[in-house]
């Protein structure tokens, strides 16, 4: 399995609601990350858990708080956003937390109304 | 700091032209530099990597050789097609770090 899978596909959300962003791999890599990537853009690193630890939050707004419950599994829990937060939403995955290549998933995309 | 610059598109071929993409970097010390592909709807795959000076990365008939002369990572293909249309991303990567940091992209649409 060299996958990462992202749930949901789509999310269309309110300003006023609690949403969450899902993302699996079993490839047993160490390090996970979000990124946010607008159209026509490169992403732009959110997150990095690394054994299952935060090292890296590149000052991201609160109302984007992550979380990795086990070293297969990271969220990205979604509060009180605004519409400029529309963008698709990718994790990935890498072995070790030391210039490795990074799996990518397919994305979230997300529209805030 | 360390950055990533590459040609900006869109590049419009027809089948079966060669295809080259520019890239450029800044970077302390050795980083190992990527090509990612994003196919329309997609996220990112990596097409190929080197991870030291004059390493060639290459794969699906891409090729990429990693100059540190002219801090360089140019993209290659000798024969496109039209399954190869996609944004193209440069990134490169510190030895020691964990964060890549990308090219602004180059949209390339093959016409049959």
């Amino acid at each position: 399995d060299t996958e990462v899978t992202q749930t949901p596909k789509h999310l269309v959300m309110g300003m006023t609601n609690k949403k969450s962003l899902k993302c699996e791999q079993h490839m047993g890599h160490r390090a996970m990350y979000w990124y946010k990537q607008k159209a026509k853009k490169p992403p732009e690193l959110m997150f990095v858990y690394s054994y299952e630890k935060l090292s890296i939050n590149e000052s991201v707004p609160s109302r984007f708080s992550p979380e990795c419950p086990n070293s297969s599994l990271l969220n990205l829990h979604l509060h009180a956003l605004q519409p400029e937060d529309s963008a698709l939403y990718l994790c990935a995955s890498s072995q070790g937390d030391k210039g490795q290549k990074l799996f990518f998933g397919s994305g979230t995309q997300l529209s805030v109304l | 700091g360390n950055s990533v610059t590459q040609m900006e598109g869109p590049v419009t071929l027809s089948e079966e032209a060669f295809l080259t993409i520019n890239c450029t970097y800044t970077a302390t010390g050795y980083p190992s530099l990527f090509w990612y592909v994003q196919y329309p709807g997609e996220g990112l795959q990596l097409l190929l990597k080197a991870t030291k000076a004059d390493d060639k990365g290459s794969n699906k008939g891409f090729e990429a050789t990693y100059r540190k002369e002219t801090t360089s990572f140019h993209l290659e293909k000798g024969s496109v097609q039209v399954s190869d249309s996609a944004v193209y991303f440069c990134a490169l990567i510190r030895a020691a770090g964990n964060k890549l940091t990308f090219g602004g992209g180059t949209r390339v649409l093959v016409k049959p």
